[in-house]
């Protein structure tokens, strides 16, 4: 079964630095998003991404935050300067059709910024 | 303002029992709602979606109901297994407008031999 793919499973940083979250979604899938879920809360939506510009995008997603697809296959989340409050669980998800049919998630980033 | 509350946000049953989690929203206009389970430290998984025409979905033990007039949907799990226990969330999605969906904290199960 096709899956949505994430590296690096987790990932220690220090405050103030960059860190870049990867993803490869499902090769045929159109829409693009990430999702973060802080340690014992519920999931969060970030940021939906179509035609290479972002359809959406929630409160949490400021200027620290951007997403870019380099590539016909990656789709990557940046978070410029990390705060400790960034750390949590960061899931891609993508899917063929906007509204989340098919929608499928990756099994997660750990970050943990220390 | 769009809300998704989801009980009992625990639950511990035994092998074998049935158990039946909700899921109440106040999210309008409504387009569908999805129960996701989440294994610790995953992705959430799909277990079913529904729209608003549709009053029950099933995928293998699991069945969901919706109930669009008062806004209410229930996942009801079949002879429990080891393995179910994760956390149930509930996401609701509008229709037209924004996109982003509602979750709900969720239902966290645990199925004890």
């Amino acid at each position: 079964e096709p899956e949505v793919t994430q590296t690096p499973s987790h990932q220690v940083t220090q405050m103030g630095q960059e860190v870049i979250l990867r993803c490869v979604p499902i090769s045929n899938h159109l829409y693009f998003y990430w999702y973060r879920q802080i340690l014992g809360q519920k999931v969060e939506f970030l940021v939906s991404f179509y035609n290479n510009e972002i359809s959406e995008k929630s409160e949490i997603f400021d200027d620290q935050f951007s997403v870019e697809r380099p590539d016909g296959s990656n789709f990557t989340l940046k978070i410029r300067s990390t705060k400790l409050e960034d750390s949590a669980m960061y899931f891609c998800a993508s899917s063929e059709e906007d509204r989340m049919v098919g929608y499928t998630f990756g099994s997660g980033t750990r970050l943990t910024v220390v | 303002k769009n809300q998704v509350e989801q009980s009992p946000q625990s639950l511990i049953i035994l092998e074998g029992k049935n158990c039946t989690l909700q899921c109440n929203y106040t999210v309008s206009p409504f387009s569908n709602l999805r129960w996701y389970k989440q294994d610790t430290g995953r992705g959430p998984v799909s277990l079913t979606i529904m729209t608003f025409s549709e009053n029950t979905k099933s995928n293998g033990r699991y069945t969901a109901t919706l109930d669009a007039d008062t806004k209410q949907s229930s996942l009801h799990i079949t002879a429990s297994q080891l393995s179910d226990s994760a956390s149930y969330i509930c996401v609701v999605s509008v229709r037209g407008g924004s996109y982003i969906p509602t979750f709900g904290r969720g239902t966290s199960l645990i199925v004890h031999p």
